[in-house]
């Protein structure tokens, strides 16, 4: 059980805009720690995809946003593209458990 | 442009050590403004970090992993290792070793540059 909630699958047609939360506590994106989000395509290593709550790293589209809110995060896709299916995590510090903690991820498809 | 890649065996036998080494090339583990992490995923689950240090020798651990975990890093190799002891069956699992960026604070870091991963299996 993650202390980040994540839904487990999201779904969108080609051109649609999606979002996944990414819910935490007063022990980690509530007590002020940042949320980054990763993205995971089929058989492959975690991409850095969001960085501090809001920025993408260099060469990362601008259909990528990030935002967050009290202690919940939150990751904005626009204009889905097939090449958007993957799975995708937050992450963030949780001063409770002393370490760096990720969501339980989210799979997205594009249907 | 930073290259990790995590080497070590790919099958491992209950209650024996898990070590796994991951090499850096096209930058150096001693920049003191990273720490350098490994991560895992166990068959289709999510990711747990499991530990991270410091080149200057600070290091973090997951701690429902804690008591089985050492991480050290071999600066003059460019190399970081992890060893997991008395492994078990729920140990199997894709590790990944990763760059982690310290922004603002200890505690403010992500993980902005990962290795392939490579598949431990544990098993007799």
């Amino acid at each position: 059980q993650s202390v980040l909630t994540q839904p487990p699958s999201v779904s969108g047609a080609p051109g649609q805009r999606v979002t996944i939360s990414c819910t935490g506590s007063s022990s980690n994106i509530g007590a002020g720690y940042d949320v980054h989000w990763y993205q995971q395509l089929p058989g492959t290593a975690p991409k850095l995809l969001i960085y501090d709550n809001t920025n993408r790293p260099s060469g990362v589209p601008d259909r990528f946003s990030g935002s967050k809110s009290g202690a919940s995060g939150s990751l904005a896709i626009t204009g889905l593209q097939a090449e958007d299916e993957a799975d995708y995590y937050c992450q963030s510090y949780d001063s409770n458990l002393s370490g760096w903690v990720f969501g339980g991820g989210t799979k997205l498809t594009v249907l | 442009q930073l290259q990790l890649q995590e080497s070590g065996p790919g099958l491992v036998e209950p209650s024996e050590t898990l070590s796994l080494t991951c090499t850096a090339s096209g930058d150096s583990i001693s920049s003191s403004s990273y720490y350098w992490g490994w991560i895992r995923q166990s068959p289709g689950r999510g990711l747990e970090w499991i530990a991270s240090i410091y080149e200057g020798g600070s290091t973090y651990y997951n701690p429902s992993l804690k008591s089985r975990v050492t991480i050290s890093v071999a600066s003059s190799k460019n190399q970081f290792s992890l060893h997991l002891r008395s492994v078990t069956v729920a140990d199997t699992a894709v590790y990944y070793c990763a760059r982690q960026k310290i922004v603002g604070g200890s505690f403010y870091s992500f993980f902005d540059n990962w290795g392939q991963g490579t598949l431990v299996t544990v098993s007799s």
